[in-house]
């Protein structure tokens, strides 16, 4: 079965300081990875996907996420954070199943 | 721009009530979905559909039904709401093979039972 733990509940971060997530997920294949942005009231945006190819994935409003097969993770980074990345972060498995898995969540608060 | 729309933001139910969250698509999307948001919980998966009438159990049914009668819509249905029903509902679809494409998502529906 399909899992994704993402061991942050909540992370306080300065404005401009970096940010780091962390995803680690269990899949017995090659995963389809995903990191979705919830803001206050609203629905779920992709950030970015990871499918196959360079290990290094860019994705929008600045975000960075590197899958490590061996560590069996997919961590989300941004070099510096603003005040309106403050939100709810998941994490998403997914495999040829129609089926998406995901995390918990973490809360990211940005202080100024 | 693609959209996912849920037809209500908030509801209010009563204890026993048969309560319908719909939902539309029209990106001609094959795959349709109803996840359940709790605190602490993400996201967990009550039931998908892959093509009209066809539908599958996900983690949590128990409690739910669904039905699409056309491609673009997807409805849940609560047959006799209860209070732990009460939570964010969130619709969402996606193209043939779900896993490897992106799953685009309403803005949610928050359902309070009462």
């Amino acid at each position: 079965a399909q899992s994704v733990t993402q061991p942050d509940i909540h992370i306080t971060v300065s404005e401009g300081a970096s940010l780091e997530l962390r995803c680690n997920y269990s899949y017995g294949a090659t995963p389809y990875l995903f990191w979705y942005v919830q803001s206050p009231g609203q629905g779920l945006q992709l950030l970015l996907k990871y499918f196959s190819g360079d290990t290094l994935v860019q994705g929008i409003k600045g975000f960075e996420a590197e899958f490590k097969r061996s560590q069996s993770s997919f961590n989300l980074r941004k070099p510096s954070v603003h005040w309106s990345d403050a939100a709810e972060y998941f994490c998403a498995v997914g495999g040829g199943d129609y089926k998406l898995s995901f995390g918990a969540g973490t809360t990211v608060t940005v202080r100024a | 721009d693609v959209k996912v729309t849920q037809s209500s933001r908030y509801l209010v139910k009563r204890t026993g009530e048969k309560v319908f969250l719909e939902c539309v698509q029209d990106m001609d999307h094959e795959n349709m979905f109803w996840y359940r948001q709790d605190p602490g919980l993400g996201l967990r998966l009550i039931y998908f559909s892959y093509d009209v009438k066809m539908k599958e159990k996900g983690d949590i049914p128990e409690g739910y039904s669904v039905s699409r009668e056309k491609k673009e819509r997807f409805s849940l249905i609560l047959e006799s709401a209860s209070t732990n029903q009460t939570s964010m509902y969130l619709c969402a679809s996606s193209l043939w093979g779900q896993g490897s494409t992106e799953a685009f998502f309403g803005q949610g529906t928050r359902l309070t039972v009462v």
